[in-house]
């Protein structure tokens, strides 16, 4: 049980481009989700909280114009990087918490995004 | 804490040996600890977590051990197998946390790379 998937896997977009990745929790409801990202070599660092049905939360010095995130449904998130930029490449995580456990948050696979 | 911009200190170990990754946590007010494993390309895998009411929690092959008192986190691995190769990433949450439990803080990785 406990699966969190991501959509696509991996990407390659233009610069100026816009890409969507999706977070899905497979057998369980995920009132908060949680999106990551994770330069080679470094640590996860927490980009924003996706709760359903509200706005996110997002960490100080993330872009909430760039980088979009939609909490539609209790097993969905969208994360949309906006205007990419070779910059933004990194490795994009999401998690997600299971609403019937107070504590642990259920990771994706990982999307890796390169903007050329 | 959070270290953006450092480069993973790897462990090297036998085949065989017991590997001991240590984690200097950042607040004193976090309450729930956990480890994860990291794989390349992959996102983080649940191993052990441990709440501050305790000091030493054990799984299988794996014992995490807590001093709060200097704010410190060690995980252990018996035998450890080549397939333990990867990233090891401890993490804190909860108590008064801006945010509580809705923030995971992930210290920088060790590099586990295990020998035959």
């Amino acid at each position: 049980g406990a699966v969190v998937s991501q959509h696509p896997s991996r990407v390659i977009c233009k610069s100026g481009t816009s890409v969507k990745i999706e977070c899905r929790s497979l057998d369980f409801q995920a009132t908060t989700m949680f999106w990551y990202r994770q330069f080679p070599k470094q640590s996860l660092m927490l980009m924003a909280t996706s709760n359903e049905g509200s706005k996110a939360t997002y960490e100080q010095g993330v872009e909430k114009d760039k980088f979009l995130i939609n909490h539609a449904s209790l097993t969905l998130s969208t994360l949309t990087v906006t205007s990419a930029h070779p910059e933004d490449s990194s490795f994009y995580i999401c998690s997600a918490r299971d609403v019937a456990r107070r504590y642990e948050q259920y990771f994706g696979p990982g999307t890796r995004l390169t903007v050329t | 804490g959070e270290n953006v911009g450092l480069h993973l200190p790897t462990l090297s170990v036998q085949e065989g040996d017991n590997s001991i990754i240590n984690c200097a946590y950042s607040n004193s007010a976090s309450d729930y600890f956990i480890w994860y494993k990291q794989e390349s390309g992959k996102g983080p895998q649940f191993i052990i977590d441990i709440r501050s009411n305790m000091d030493k929690r054990q799984g299988q092959r794996v014992t995490v051990l807590l001093n709060k008192t200097v704010k410190h986190l060690s995980l252990q691995i018996a035998a450890t197998q080549p397939g333990d190769s990867a990233v090891y990433f401890c993490a804190e949450t909860g108590g008064t946390l801006p945010g509580g439990y809705n923030k995971l803080i992930f210290g920088a990785g060790t590099r586990l790379a295990v020998h035959p």
